[in-house]
């Protein structure tokens, strides 16, 4: 089992460029979750899906971010256009079960430190 | 909606001691508990999780956590750490009635570092 799959793994842009994150999630699983994690404000929850489709974008910050997840195995984490703020570390996670009250663990992967010049 | 206290940001320890890392958690109704652990360039993964039944539950790597509904705590122990404990660990819970496992709130993180 290789577990989410995060690309790339280290990111560097300048302001206003385009960034997009990308997550392969355990096969079989059909819940994805996308986080945050910065030293001001912990890891935050950004959206999460339950078979391809968003359930929660409440995390999400503003419309410069936006989260697609096309099929089971693939999702992606836009950021159009990134700015300095947005420097952190983008997990990726996924859990085997899509009921909302699902108690299943999440797995996540290695993530992406985004850094916006 | 809930939210988790770790009052420890950092917590020094000598190897082969025994070691409290400390969670409080604030909700209006019941709630799953979870520590998760994160090593260094790593994401995170789950040490143990609080869903019901027996308080103190038990976990990998030798960890247990037990959660006390009266003081609102899910505190993790170690009994005796090792080098290789050095991690960041964060306490984490999500609403038996919105969110289940699936929305999780976590802290901010306790740097637990062992020392020779």
């Amino acid at each position: 089992d290789a577990g989410v799959i995060q690309s790339p793994r280290h990111e560097v842009t300048e302001m206003g460029q385009e960034v997009t994150l990308r997550c392969k999630p355990i096969s079989g699983h059909n819940s994805l979750f996308w986080y945050r994690q910065t030293m001001m404000r912990g890891l935050e929850l950004l959206i999460y899906f339950n078979n391809n489709v968003p359930i929660d974008d409440s995390g999400m910050p503003e419309d410069r971010f936006s989260a697609k997840m096309p099929n089971a195995s693939f999702s992606t984490l836009k950021i159009q256009p990134s700015e300095p703020r947005d420097s952190a570390v983008y997990f990726c996670a996924s859990s085997p079960i899509a009921v909302a009250s699902s108690t299943d663990t999440q797995y996540f992967g290695p993530g992406t430190r985004l850094t916006v010049l | 909606a809930q939210s988790v206290t770790q009052l420890d940001s950092q917590v020094p320890v000598f190897e082969e001691a025994p070691v409290e890392l400390r969670c409080n958690y604030s909700s209006s109704v019941s709630v799953y508990l979870f520590w998760y652990v994160q090593y260094p360039n790593q994401g995170l993964q789950l040490l143990l999780k609080y869903l019901s039944g027996s308080t103190l539950v038990k976990g990998i790597n030798g960890f247990e956590a037990e959660f006390n509904k009266s003081q609102t705590s899910f505190h993790l122990r170690k009994p005796s750490v090792h080098i290789s404990d050095t991690a960041e660990y964060f306490c984490a819970v999500s609403d038996i009635l919105t969110g289940g496992g699936n929305k999780l709130t976590f802290g901010t993180g306790t740097q637990l570092k062992v020392e020779l």
